[in-house]
């Protein structure tokens, strides 16, 4: 079936690198995407990747995928007190659907 | 302003009611959708409608009705609200043409906040 795992919680510091990971179950997802969602808004599409990448880097941001263990990454360097918020993974198999993950909560302590 | 807007951004009612919720989108994209958020769970998708006249069942539909008679709205109804839908509602849209990369990207409204006593 369709699933997407991540842990629930990370906590960092300021200025370290946050990393999030995400399993999904299929492998025939077109993209893979990272959502933000800050505390009281809706959900802001973050970064995606193709799925015959293995890397994609924007800025602070660099999703690892690992299509053969179905594992996906987003790495946050130098991290803020601004990136505080929930990340979400998504998959968009066959079925046109977004499946989303449970969502990781990242707290940054200065 | 352009964008996917929700109204109303909180809602309280009570056990029994007929509660809906809007979402009104201005870029003309093909679908739209419905999710529920609660702790735990993520995002579940309710309903959603690949064009006007055009819905079909998430993975939560029971106990939700929706319609779609013009592109740009997407009302969804709780018949009879019952406690266990208290939620925050998200509705999202997407132009969701598959050939040209990233298109399926959903953009998402603010939510809602549904309280049922």
């Amino acid at each position: 079936g369709e699933d997407v795992e991540q842990s629930l919680f990370l906590s960092v510091r300021e200025g370290d690198s946050s990393v999030i990971n995400c399993t999904y179950t299929d492998s025939s997802s077109t993209y893979l995407y990272w959502y933000k969602q800050e505390p009281g808004a809706g959900l802001q599409l973050l970064t995606y990747i193709f799925s015959n990448m293995d890397m994609k880097q924007d800025q602070r941001l660099t999703v690892l995928l690992n299509k053969k263990d179905k594992h996906l990454s987003l790495r946050i360097a130098d991290t803020q007190t601004g990136d505080s918020a929930i990340y979400f993974c998504a998959e968009t198999p066959p079925s046109g659907k977004l499946i989303f993950g449970q969502g990781t909560e990242l707290s940054v302590k200065p | 302003d352009a964008g996917i807007t929700q109204s109303p951004r909180y809602k309280i009612t009570e056990t029994g009611r007929q509660v809906t919720l809007m979402c009104h989108q201005t870029w003309s994209h093909s679908y739209m959708f419905w999710y529920r958020q609660d702790l735990g769970h993520g995002l579940r998708l309710i309903y959603y409608s690949a064009a006007a006249d055009i819905t079909d069942k998430g993975e939560v539909p029971d106990g939700y009705v929706v319609s779609r008679s013009k592109t740009e709205n997407f009302p969804l109804t709780l018949e009879s609200a019952t406690r266990s839908q208290t939620s925050v509602y998200f509705c999202a849209s997407s132009s969701l043409r598959a050939s040209l990369p990233g298109t399926d990207t959903q953009y998402f409204g603010p939510g809602t906040r549904l309280t049922v006593l």
